[in-house]
């Protein structure tokens, strides 16, 4: 089965600093990688996903990056801000609509004011 | 739009009790999720719904473990008997049957086994 690992476990920065979380996978079956930020006490929410024919995708702050060679892609969040404090989740799948989900273990930013 | 519901929000019991957790997914959709998210760990599916049908529960811990989705609508999943190593947060999530569907999270169940 699918396998997805992500680092750093914890991540710490100043407010404005860029930060960037990384994940390999296993499978190269896998065509769907969303990321989820989960806050204390809430289930994980989707912020963004990218799609095996794309290598690069933006949203304002937020941007993920795709090297399907490698089996490994990145979160990127620029100008970070305290309220972007949280777990992050990477995942990866096939993309059906019948397929699951595997997560990474969470990477814990912390974005000091 | 509502979201993801589900409870209780937390809950307590001693080992070898039972427990059961509701959800209710968003309306409309037709595929629900039960995932195990142990602390500091990512989510592991436990079991997949099709509408009232099940699609995935090969990581479901058949012996103690169970669950349901009558009318393809509400879900249920119960342990008994609760071990130590489940406690957990139980997180129901809910989606269209489409491609790259986006999962939509519940808040949780805390379940705290002593």
């Amino acid at each position: 089965g699918e396998n997805v690992e992500q680092h750093p476990s914890t991540l710490s920065v100043q407010e404005g600093d860029s930060a960037v979380i990384k994940c390999t996978y296993s499978d190269s079956a896998s065509n769907y990688f969303p990321w989820y930020k989960q806050e204390l006490g809430k289930g994980p929410q989707l912020i963004i996903d990218i799609r095996s024919n794309v290598g690069e995708k933006k949203d304002q702050r937020i941007a993920v990056t795709l090297n399907k060679t490698a089996k490994h892609f990145s979160l990127h969040i620029t100008e970070t801000q305290p309220e972007d404090s949280a777990v992050y989740f990477c995942a990866a799948s096939e993309g059906s609509g019948y397929s699951t989900l595997t997560f990474g273990k969470g990477t814990m930013l912390l974005v000091s004011p | 739009e509502a979201g993801v519901a589900q409870s209780p929000r937390y809950k307590i019991i001693e080992k070898r009790q039972s427990v059961a957790f509701w959800c209710n997914p968003i309306s409309g959709h037709a595929t629900l999720y039960w995932y195990q998210q142990i602390l500091g760990q990512g989510p592991k599916l436990l079991i997949q719904f099709q509408n009232n049908g099940v699609v995935d529960d090969s990581q479901l811990p058949k012996d103690r473990f169970s669950a349901e989705r009558l009318k393809g609508v509400d879900s249920t999943l119960k342990i008994q008997p609760a071990k130590l190593e489940d406690s957990a947060v139980y997180l129901c999530a809910s989606s269209l049957p489409i491609t790259y569907n986006e999962q939509f999270f519940g808040p949780g169940t805390r379940l705290t086994v002593l």
